[in-house]
């Protein structure tokens, strides 16, 4: 079955590090440049990074707001991707997705991300 | 970082035609941009309807379709369902950061 699986969510204090994992399945993840994406309680879809194939170069884009506090990674023989969050504020509050751009258009199902004290 | 617009709210008739606009603020959008449609019901993650400005995935229903108009990207509803009744978001590719659009409120009514 072709999906894509978030886990690693939940609370964390302000100032405090989170790493979110995404576990592809059901295409060659090795090809896929990545992409997550997030959404706080009640607001709009916001980009905030996307990871290449490393046969593309496996470079990474951040959104400004996240820029130097989150890293994403891919370790393909697990075909997994992460998101390393530190430095967490209260406006990083959100649901985050992985997902796959282009022609296979999918989503995981989220999980939530709540950085209060 | 480019800011990407949409139209807040809209409102189509059952069985009418509705067209949904994505604008960029670094000037027109063209099919570099590779446009993306989403639709997100209440409760539910997104799903994704239309990629690299035209192209549907196999869920995409028929009456929805995707192109560039004056400058923008678009998406068309033609025999609008209430089943579509949803947000919408468009995603536009820049070289550096892709930007999303703050997303339509689509009401059938």
């Amino acid at each position: 079955e072709v999906q894509l699986v978030e886990s690693g969510g939940g609370l964390v204090k302000p100032g405090g590090s989170l790493r979110l994992s995404c576990v592809a399945s059901g295409f060659t993840f090795s090809n896929a440049w990545m992409t997550w994406v997030r959404q706080a309680p009640g607001k709009g879809l916001e980009w905030v990074g996307r990871i290449k194939s490393k046969t593309d170069g496996g470079t990474t884009d951040y959104a400004a707001p996240v820029q130097g506090r989150f890293t994403i990674s891919r370790d393909d023989s697990k075909t997994t991707v992460y998101l390393q969050m530190n430095s967490l504020k209260t406006e990083d509050t959100a649901v985050y997705y992985c997902i796959r751009l282009g022609a296979t258009g999918l989503w995981g199902q989220g999980t939530l991300v709540t950085v209060s004290s | 970082q480019a800011v990407v617009t949409q139209e807040p709210s809209l409102t189509v008739s059952p069985g009418g035609t509705v067209t949904l606009t994505c604008g960029s603020s670094t000037g027109s959008v063209t099919s570099g941009h590779y446009p993306y449609w989403f639709q997100q019901k209440p409760g539910q993650a997104p799903r994704t309807l239309i990629y690299d400005t035209t192209n549907k995935h196999s869920w995409t229903p028929a009456r929805f379709s995707g192109s560039l108009l004056g400058g923008k990207a678009a998406l068309t509803l033609s025999g609008a369902q209430p089943e579509d009744e949803a947000e919408y978001y468009c995603l536009l590719l820049y070289s550096g950061p892709s930007v999303f659009g703050g997303g339509t409120k689509l009401t059938v009514l």
